[in-house]
């Protein structure tokens, strides 16, 4: 069975710091999507990593995959308030249609 | 990217009872995929849904508690049977309208509750 576990599972940082939340998984796979939840609401899709070594960026997100380290990182810079929300990463197996969803990373900024 | 409603969008229901929640996509589309997320949680896959087809029910998941059915391209819905406390849960479907490997869109979730 696929494992993705992400670290931190809380996050409170101050505006304008910056941070990385970490996702690793447990087996061979070279697409990860990372999705944003606010609280009461569905899920927005972030980023599509679709290869090694891929590389997006979206304001003060910046998502990146490493499949040989099976390893993506969601880097955070000079947050805002508006980034609090709980992010989840999500890996495809590579031999079906079936997302694996990380444990969540709740966010926190504070002003 | 796809437009995805869910109804009921909340209940709360008794023990024993069953729940029918349906999703409907604004385009065609070959996959629907029901999820479960308990409070606090993350996502936990239920099964995949294929028009014309019989839903593929993950481990831990059986088609007896949650029949699926997918009649058309665009609609699709999950029936929660003999619910009881443990059932509280947000469902949500979801599709792929990109074909694989894409993203998948989410709809707004249906919250349950079982008393």
């Amino acid at each position: 069975e696929l494992k993705v576990e992400q670290n931190p599972l809380f996050l409170s940082m101050q505006e304008g710091k910056n941070y990385t939340i970490y996702c690793n998984y447990s087996t061979t796979s070279d697409r990860l999507y990372w999705y944003r939840q606010d609280p009461g609401k569905s899920l927005e899709s972030l980023f599509v990593l679709l290869s090694n070594g891929a590389v997006k960026q979206e304001g003060r997100l910046m998502a990146s995959l490493d499949t040989k380290a099976r390893l993506s990182t969601l880097h955070i810079t000079a947050a805002v308030h508006d980034l609090s929300a709980t992010y989840f990463c999500a890996v495809d197996s590579n031999t079906g249609n079936q997302f694996y969803f990380g444990t969540g990373t709740s966010l926190t900024v504070i002003p | 990217s796809a437009v995805i409603s869910q109804k009921p969008s909340r209940d709360i229901c008794q023990r024993g009872t069953s729940l029918t929640i349906q999703c409907q996509v604004d385009s065609q589309v070959t996959m629907m995929f029901w999820y479960r997320q308990q409070p606090g949680q993350s996502l936990t896959l239920i099964a995949t849904a294929n028009q014309g087809s019989e839903a593929t029910y993950e481990s831990g998941f059986v088609i007896d508690k949650f029949p699926i059915s997918r009649p058309n391209l665009t609609f699709s819905t999950l029936t929660v049977s003999n619910m009881s406390p443990e059932d509280s849960s947000i469902y949500l479907c979801s599709v792929e309208p990109g074909g694989h490997p894409d993203t998948q869109y989410f709809g707004p979730g249906t919250r349950l509750t079982v008393l």
